[in-house]
């Protein structure tokens, strides 16, 4: 059984400053783990994946994530908010090869001129 | 790259009909993928298949089916539209044994009247 917890559904920062989107996971294996985001009436687009590989990921536009199994967190980082990283975050755990997830509820992330 | 095509991105149906949401892709993946996305509860799984003749429920199947006769397409069908079957729907996909992430589809946003 797997099973993933977004901590925040609403983060708000202001431009420039430092982003910090929490997600805990469960699973009864080794998972793979992801990050998506959603803009407004938008499909999801994959921002980063952890596949067992180095624990510190990077991503598309700036973000990055830390996989820590001690802590069963990978949580979503960006040093410096743009406007438009307003959007929906999703976080996701999968059984590695199949591809079966499991989805957070989604953190809506504003971010303030 | 991967295209995963959903042809109606709004569709409005009334309560009793039977419904079809198509899903095609171009590159021969074998996973195929329905989710559901209701404000609140992130994206749910409806069912899922691994390949031709495989199909699986998810965790919201009921009033819901697919049949996979070739790699392309994974149809899902609604057997008689509810109100609580008014929801935005995705499909994605993804090569066997390569969780690098879903390849999501544009999204359906379906209202049961």
């Amino acid at each position: 059984a797997q099973s993933v917890t977004q901590l925040d559904s609403h983060v708000s920062v202001s431009e420039g400053t430092p982003v910090l989107l929490r997600c805990n996971y469960s699973s009864s294996y080794s998972p793979s783990l992801f990050w998506y985001v959603q803009h407004p009436n938008k499909g999801l687009q994959l921002l980063l994946k952890y596949t067992s590989a180095a624990t510190l990921v990077k991503g598309i536009n700036g973000f990055e994530a830390e996989f820590k199994k001690s802590e069963t967190s990978f949580h979503l980082t960006k040093p410096s908010a743009h406007m438009s990283d307003a959007a929906e975050y999703f976080c996701v755990v999968s059984d590695t090869n199949a591809g079966k997830s499991t989805f957070g509820d989604g953190t809506t992330l504003t971010v303030k001129p | 790259d991967v295209k995963v095509t959903q042809s109606s991105r709004y569709l409005v149906k009334r309560t009793g009909e039977k419904v079809f949401l198509e899903c095609v892709q171009d590159m021969d993946h074998e996973n195929m993928f329905w989710y559901r996305q209701d404000l609140g509860h992130g994206l749910r799984l409806i069912h899922y298949s691994y390949g031709v003749q495989d199909t699986n429920k998810g965790e919201v199947s009921d009033g819901y089916s697919v049949s996979r006769s070739n790699t392309e397409d994974l149809p899902l069908t609604l057997e008689s539209a509810a109100s609580s079957q008014t929801s935005v729907y995705f499909c994605a996909t993804l090569r066997r044994g390569h969780n690098y992430g879903y390849t999501f589809g544009s999204g359906t946003r379906l209202t049961v009247v």
